[in-house]
């Protein structure tokens, strides 16, 4: 089974301009997540979906941040403009759902390394 | 605020040692607890997850749940060099958010 897939693996942009990340999760789950995480600290949630519906988006930028995921599948977030402070990894991750043991096991994909300069 | 906290290490064992990684959360109401493991420019990969008081074993790593005392430990037997990294400690509030620790490095000396 395909786990979560990323796409770009690294990203390098100058401050203001745009930058688009993309995510495929594994087949099946309903639950899809984005964080963020810095050096030294644990993720950071920015918005997670059930199916299409973006349930928790409190801790996203929205003055520069979007996310969006068509059809419940594949999501893709967005930063525009970036500042230095986005260097980051952004971080994709899928749950099951539903209510069996474990539904809420989140599996991550690689990451996107972001660099602002 | 809902915490999860973790000693940040770094946390050095020699290898063929019993490694202790401890976490503490602050949500009484919280239900499942799980383990992550990151090795450095990786993304974080489930080790385990409990939702029992107890101990839960699987294979060398062993986590072990006391929700009176509201925290989780992971044991790691027989510690080889492969087995540092850094050990995220996440806690489900119910909503199928994970509340995450910052991690605990861990270095295990050949």
């Amino acid at each position: 089974e395909a786990g979560v897939v990323q796409s770009p693996r690294y990203k390098i942009i100058e401050k203001k301009q745009p930058v688009a990340f993309w995510c495929n999760p594994i087949s099946g789950h309903n639950t899809l997540y984005w964080y963020r995480q810095n050096l030294g600290q644990g993720p950071e949630l920015l918005i997670r979906y059930e199916n299409e519906e973006a349930v928790d988006d409190s801790q996203l930028p929205k003055d520069r941040f979007s996310a969006e995921r068509l059809k419940g599948v594949d999501s893709t977030l967005k930063i525009q403009p970036a500042e230095l402070g986005d260097s980051a990894v952004y971080l994709c991750a899928s749950s099951p759902g539903g209510r069996l043991a474990g539904a809420e096991t989140q599996y991550f994909g690689p990451g996107t390394r972001l660099l602002v300069l | 605020q809902k915490e999860v906290e973790q000693n940040s290490g770094p946390l050095s064992v020699p290898e063929g040692a019993i490694a202790s990684l401890n976490c503490t959360y602050s949500d009484r109401g919280s239900q499942s607890f799980f383990w992550y493991r990151q090795y450095s420019g990786k993304s974080p990969e489930l080790i385990m997850f409990i939702y029992s008081n107890g101990d839960k074993e699987d294979g060398r790593f062993t986590a072990q749940l006391n929700k009176a005392s509201q925290y989780v430990s992971l044991l790691i037997r027989d510690s080889q060099p492969s087995d540092s990294a850094t050990y995220l400690c996440a806690v489900n509030n119910g909503n199928y958010q994970l509340i995450w620790g910052a991690g605990t490095k861990l270095i295990i000396k050949p």
